[in-house]
């Protein structure tokens, strides 16, 4: 079955306590990317890549980081987490640039 | 003001009724055109995808796209309870430098038996 599968679906963390959440995508495809979602602001872009070792920023960066290895994993890092990046975390896959985004089930991050 | 804006609702509509969805844009530079659906607790899963202005069906979806006006549309007939979700638009523009989807803040839909 063709998805995109994020782990873990919730995380509960401290401040300052760096953590991972990891993406995968089975269809090959090209571009990958993370948002985050608020009530109130919608869906943002974190970060994107357009291939392997090729990332870029989105709207909202800061305080985060990822890498691109491989074709199919698509990692978020977070070094520092701060309760202000609390949210609800997707991560995307598409074949191409114009094409349709697959969306993971989401993971829901909250930072005390 | 921002590049897309999207009435968050919620819409409340009885069952059967005409659903109309809306989002305007500001990015002249937008090209493609996208309206997501997103159940409770569920990532978003693509309903409809345009390129070009003018409209797209598909069963009981329509896409309507205005670049003239810098509005689109999404029209859902004959609403099913199962049509209540959380719809977002989404765009893009042209242009290989980059790879930015920009999202509206999403309208809730509640259909009611």
């Amino acid at each position: 079955e063709a998805q995109v599968t994020q782990n873990p679906r919730y995380l509960i963390t401290v401040t300052g306590k760096k953590l991972t959440v990891t993406c995968s995508q089975n269809m090959n495809h090209e571009y990958m990317s993370w948002y985050r979602q608020d009530p109130g602001l919608g869906l943002r872009q974190i970060y994107y890549s357009m291939n392997v070792e090729v990332t870029d920023k989105g709207d909202v960066p800061e305080g985060y980081k990822v890498s691109r290895k491989e074709k199919r994993n698509f990692p978020l890092i977070l070094e520092s987490p701060s309760p202000n990046q609390t949210s609800l975390y997707f991560c995307a896959s598409s074949l191409r640039r114009d094409t349709e985004a697959f969306f993971g089930q989401g993971t829901r991050l909250t930072v005390v | 003001q921002k590049e897309v804006e999207q009435d968050p609702g919620p819409l409340s509509v009885p069952e059967g009724a005409i659903v109309s969805l809306n989002c305007t844009y500001s990015n002249s530079a937008f090209q493609y055109f996208m309206w997501y659906r997103q159940y409770s607790r569920k990532g978003p899963e693509l309903l409809m995808y345009t390129y070009s202005s003018g409209n797209k069906e598909d069963g009981r979806f329509t896409a309507q796209v205005d670049k003239s006006s810098k509005y689109i549309s999404l029209f859902i007939r004959d609403s099913q309870p199962s049509d209540s979700a959380t719809y977002l638009c989404a765009m893009s523009a042209r242009g290989a430098g980059s790879y930015q989807l920009t999202f509206g803040k999403g309208t809730k839909l509640s259909v009611i038996p």
